[in-house]
């Protein structure tokens, strides 16, 4: 499987944007890149995915690198509700990489 | 109108028991899954049924058994319940399992075995 990195934790402050990095640099180019968010105490919910061109949703807003190998989750104003586990995957076409793998993901402290 | 629905939404029950965990979606989806989460918060694949075909069997215990009798619907039996069964179980489900389609998880069911 092709495999990201993420930082452990983040905190930020409610109402200012918000970047989430991932890196990985062994993606290939036809893996798609999601993002998912785990409330506490809730199932994984779906944020955002994109292949090569930046992308927005009324979500958030992934921002990808040129050469792919890094991606960015940009919430615009993070609120209190924000704060949750944020997963970077990377997820083939086809195949069975083209499951949805976690990782430990980035935990989201939202400071009011 | 919910669109993953499991049930029960917690189940406690007894060592060497036989439980089964429901799972409908209403999206029309042809894919669905069934993941597990231990205490540790690892999220891990269990199962996958496309079209009512089994299409991904992680290495799972043989106690746990999923059936789907119609694509709406995927439901996990465990037999024989072991302590270290207890965690949360989720079901999930995609348009189709190419990796452009997003998944859409149910709130899940917390498995406690005493």
């Amino acid at each position: 499987d092709a495999k990201t990195t993420q930082p452990n934790s983040m905190e930020s402050n409610e109402e200012e944007p918000v970047h989430l990095p991932c890196n990985h640099s062994t993606i290939s180019g036809t893996d798609y890149i999601h993002w998912y968010r785990q409330l506490p105490s809730q199932g994984p919910e779906y944020v955002i995915h994109g292949l090569t061109s930046n992308v927005n949703n009324r979500m958030a807003s992934l921002a990808i690198a040129e050469d792919r190998k890094s991606s960015t989750l940009i919430l615009h104003r993070a609120t209190l509700r924000d704060a949750a586990v944020y997963y970077c995957i990377l997820r083939a076409l086809t195949g069975a990489n083209s499951k949805l793998t976690f990782g430990k993901g980035i935990t989201l402290s939202v400071r009011p | 109108d919910t669109a993953v629905s499991q049930t029960p939404k917690y189940l406690v029950t007894q060592m060497g028991n036989d439980k089964s965990i429901k799972c409908e979606q209403n999206l029309g989806h042809d894919t669905m899954y069934w993941y597990k989460q231990d205490s540790k918060k690892f999220l891990k694949i269990m199962f996958s049924y496309n079209n009512k075909e089994l299409i991904i069997n992680e290495t799972v215990p043989n106690r746990f058994s999923p059936k789907s009798p119609d694509k709406a619907h995927l439901n996990l039996h465990i037999n024989s319940l072991e302590l270290g069964d207890s965690a949360v179980y989720f079901c999930a489900s995609s348009q189709a399992t190419r990796g452009v389609y997003g998944y859409t998880f149910g709130s899940g069911t917390r498995l406690t075995v005493v």
